[in-house]
């Protein structure tokens, strides 16, 4: 069965301060990671995801598959940023398992 | 993109009673998912609902306690039955579109708070 591991419940730096939030997965095939982004009074949204290597809001994630790790990253932090942060793992058939989420505070 | 539309957005109900929850989404989906996110704790996947056929339920769920209608490919219903406080918990929709299933997208959640 997959798992997704987030170890910090919270997370809190200040603005212009480098962010990184851990994200380690177990899955014994090749699976699909994503970052799922809940900011205050908004629904669950789509960050990224690993198959499009790109950068969101200037957030970028490598999967890294020898660490089984997908670490999200952002060079600046800002204040916008504030929000809770699930790492989730498709294994396919559209189902996603989530990691249980970071909240990022951003302090000015 | 997909536009979910959930209701209700919160509850408070006794316990022993059931509450059903709507989804409605915006364009004709095959699968619909549910999710319960109890405090403190990550998002669970209670069930997929398949238009046409059962829903299939992942482990520890089973349909008398959370039973599920999917009567078109627009909507699907989730009830919590006989709720417990344990119930008490943000209940999620949710729809996966793109190629491979690339995108999931959400309902605002329904807020449900057992007394």
């Amino acid at each position: 069965a997959q798992r997704v591991t987030q170890p910090e419940k919270l997370l809190s730096v200040f603005k212009g301060a480098p962010v990184e939030l851990k994200c380690n997965y177990s899955y014994s095939g090749s699976p699909e990671l994503f970052w799922y982004v809940q900011y205050s009074r908004q629904r669950l949204q789509l960050l990224l995801r690993h198959i499009s290597r790109e950068s969101i809001k200037g957030f970028t994630a490598d999967l890294n598959k020898g660490e089984t790790s997908f670490h999200l990253k952002k060079p600046f932090a800002q204040e916008e940023d504030s929000a809770m942060y699930y790492c989730a793992l498709s294994a396919g058939y559209s189902t996603l398992t989530f990691g249980k989420g970071t909240m990022l505070l951003v302090s000015p | 993109s997909a536009v979910i539309s959930q209701k209700p957005s919160r509850d408070i109900c006794q316990r022993g009673t059931s509450l059903t929850i709507q989804c409605q989404v915006d364009s004709q989906v095959t699968m619909m998912f549910w999710y319960r996110q109890q405090p403190g704790q990550s998002l669970t996947l209670i069930a997929t609902a398949n238009q046409g056929s059962e829903a299939t339920y992942e482990s520890g769920f089973v349909i008398d306690k959370f039973p599920i209608s999917r009567p078109n490919l627009t909507f699907s219903t989730l009830t919590v039955s006989n709720m417990s406080p344990e119930d008490s918990s943000i209940y999620l929709c949710s729809v996966v579109l793109g190629r491979g299933g690339s995108e999931a997208f959400f309902g605002q959640g329904t807020r449900l708070t057992v007394v």
